[in-house]
C-alpha cells in the first residue's frame, strides 16, 4: 500500500514566522511531487512542484526534496494569516500515470 | 494559464433525479482528468480517471452505473450522478493533466451537491 503522511496539525505559527510542513512518502519510486493549498470550502490550489532533488524556491515558499530518505517539505516564509489553510502533499508515483497518491493535510494557523 | 471551470458551481436536486457536472480546461488540453469527492473535513477521495476517448478507471467502492464520467474532447468531461440520493451530498471536483505537462494536476473551483 502506497502512502503518504502529513501531521494533521494544527500548526500554529506567528505572523512573519517560517511555517514549515513536512510530508514522508512510501514508494521509493515516485518521480513527482507536489503541495497543494486548500481553503476551507475551496478546491486545491497548486503551490508547487519538484521533481529533483534538493530546494525549489518560489517566493515566499520553498520546497525541498529528499529522496534518499523519502520525505518533501515546504517552507513559507513571512507567513501570513492569509496562509492559513490546509496544505496537501500529493505524489506521483511514476510508471506512466497521472495519478496522485494524496497526504490528509496540515492545517496550517497563522497568528496575527 | 492552466485553468479548468466547473459547472455549476452548486446545485439541489431531489431525491432519485439525476445530475451532470462538467469539467473543463479552458486553456490546455487535457490527458487526462480526474474526479474527486470531499466530504466536510475530509481527505480528497479520487473517484476515477478519465481519458479523452477512452471508459473511465472507477476506483474501488465507486459505482460506475451510479457515477457516469464521459470525456468526449481534450477539454471537456462530464460527472453524471444518476438516482441521487441524500448520501451522495458531497462536494466534488475534477483536476486535468495538461498535455504538454509534466504530472502537474489543477483542480476546477468545485460543484457543491446537496440531494433532498
Amino acid at each position: 500500500q502506497k502512502e503518504v503522511e502529513q501531521n494533521s496539525g494544527p500548526l500554529s505559527v506567528p505572523e512573519g514566522a517560517i511555517a514549515s510542513l513536512n510530508c514522508t512518502y512510501s514508494d521509493r519510486g515516485s518521480q513527482s511531487f507536489f503541495w497543494y493549498r486548500q481553503y476551507s470550502g475551496k478546491s486545491p490550489e497548486l503551490i508547487m512542484f519538484i521533481y529533483s532533488n534538493g530546494d525549489k524556491e518560489d517566493g515566499r515558499f520553498t520546497a525541498q526534496l529528499n529522496k534518499a530518505s523519502q520525505y518533501v517539505s515546504l517552507l513559507i516564509r513571512d507567513s501570513q494569516p492569509s496562509d492559513s489553510a490546509t496544505y496537501l502533499c500529493a505524489v506521483n508515483p511514476g510508471s506512466g500515470t497521472y495519478k496522485y497518491i494524496f497526504g490528509t493535510g496540515t492545517r496550517l494557523k497563522v497568528l496575527a | 494559464g492552466a485553468v479548468v471551470s466547473q459547472h455549476p458551481s452548486w446545485v439541489i436536486c431531489k431525491s432519485g433525479t439525476s445530475v451532470k457536472i462538467e469539467c473543463r480546461s479552458l486553456d490546455f488540453q487535457a490527458t487526462t482528468m480526474f474526479w474527486y469527492r470531499q466530504f466536510p473535513k475530509q481527505s480528497l477521495m479520487l473517484m476515477a480517471t478519465s481519458n479523452e476517448g477512452s471508459k473511465a478507471t472507477y476506483e474501488q467502492g465507486v459505482e460506475k452505473d451510479k457515477f457516469l464520467i464521459n470525456h468526449a474532447s481534450l477539454t471537456l468531461s462530464t460527472l453524471t450522478v444518476t438516482s441521487a440520493h441524500p448520501e451522495d451530498s458531497s462536494f466534488y471536483i475534477c483536476s486535468a493533466s495538461d498535455i504538454s505537462g509534466l504530472y502537474e494536476q489543477y483542480f476546477g473551483p468545485g460543484t457543491r451537491l446537496t440531494v433532498t
